[in-house]
């Protein structure tokens, strides 16, 4: 069965911590990704990558940075975490088809910045 | 970033209703239409991905239609069932942006 999976289901943590959110896909994919979600606005999307230590910023990029050393592995960190980052995080992959190209999601990361 | 609206946010219905919501996008520079079913506590799931006009797809008692002209697709439930209570997210692919952009969802809850 193929898998994304985030490391946290839930996580929380204080104001200006540094916070590591981590994604693994067990699929070969070439593209991953980095949503976020809050209620009413759909999925919006942080960074992505196509390749291993490729990265291009999404929509909402600001306050957010990502890692990818591996090509199963996207890692989206928090610099100094905010309560504006409390958020659902969820992660995806895909095949670089291109716009037929379905993503794959893992369960998400509820973050709680107090 | 593309406008993109679904209608309606929420949607309680009686088990063995039928229904249907709406997803609105701009139609010039259309790719692709993705809808995908999102359940409490899972990850988002693919239903469909579209790409002509006039597409019709269809998987079990869920059906979706795509008019890329007016830039709208519809998804329809036959006979809802309880365990299809979920978030419904649609999602074009447009190519000045190359990505997908999602819409703010519909959330279904079938009663028992």
């Amino acid at each position: 069965d193929v898998k994304v999976t985030q490391s946290s289901r839930y996580l929380v943590k204080r104001t200006g911590e540094k916070v590591f959110l981590e994604c693994v896909q067990d699929m070969d994919h070439e593209n991953m990704f980095w949503y976020r979600q809050d209620p009413g606005l759909g999925l919006r999307l942080i960074y992505f990558s196509y390749d291993v230590k490729m990265k291009e910023k999404g929509d909402i990029p600001e306050g957010y940075s990502v890692s990818r050393e591996k090509k199963e592995r996207f890692s989206l960190i928090l610099e100094s975490a905010s309560t504006n980052q409390t958020s659902m995080y969820l992660c995806a992959s895909s095949n670089p088809g291109g716009p037929n190209e379905k993503l794959f999601f893992g369960s998400g990361t509820q973050l709680s910045v107090l | 970033i593309l406008n993109v609206e679904q209608s309606p946010q929420s949607l309680h219905v009686q088990e063995g209703d039928s229904t249907n919501f709406t997803c609105s996008f701009p139609s010039s520079n259309f790719y692709a239409l993705h809808w995908y079913r999102w359940e409490t506590a899972k990850s988002p799931e693919a239903l469909f991905v579209m790409t002509l006009n006039g597409d019709e797809k269809k998987k079990g008692r869920i059906s979706a239609t795509l008019n890329t002209k007016e830039g709208y697709s519809y998804l329809y439930i036959k006979g809802s069932q309880p365990e299809d209570s979920a978030t419904y997210l649609c999602a074009p692919y447009n190519n000045a942006g190359n990505m997908l952009t999602f819409g703010g969802g519909t959330r279904l809850m079938v009663k028992p």
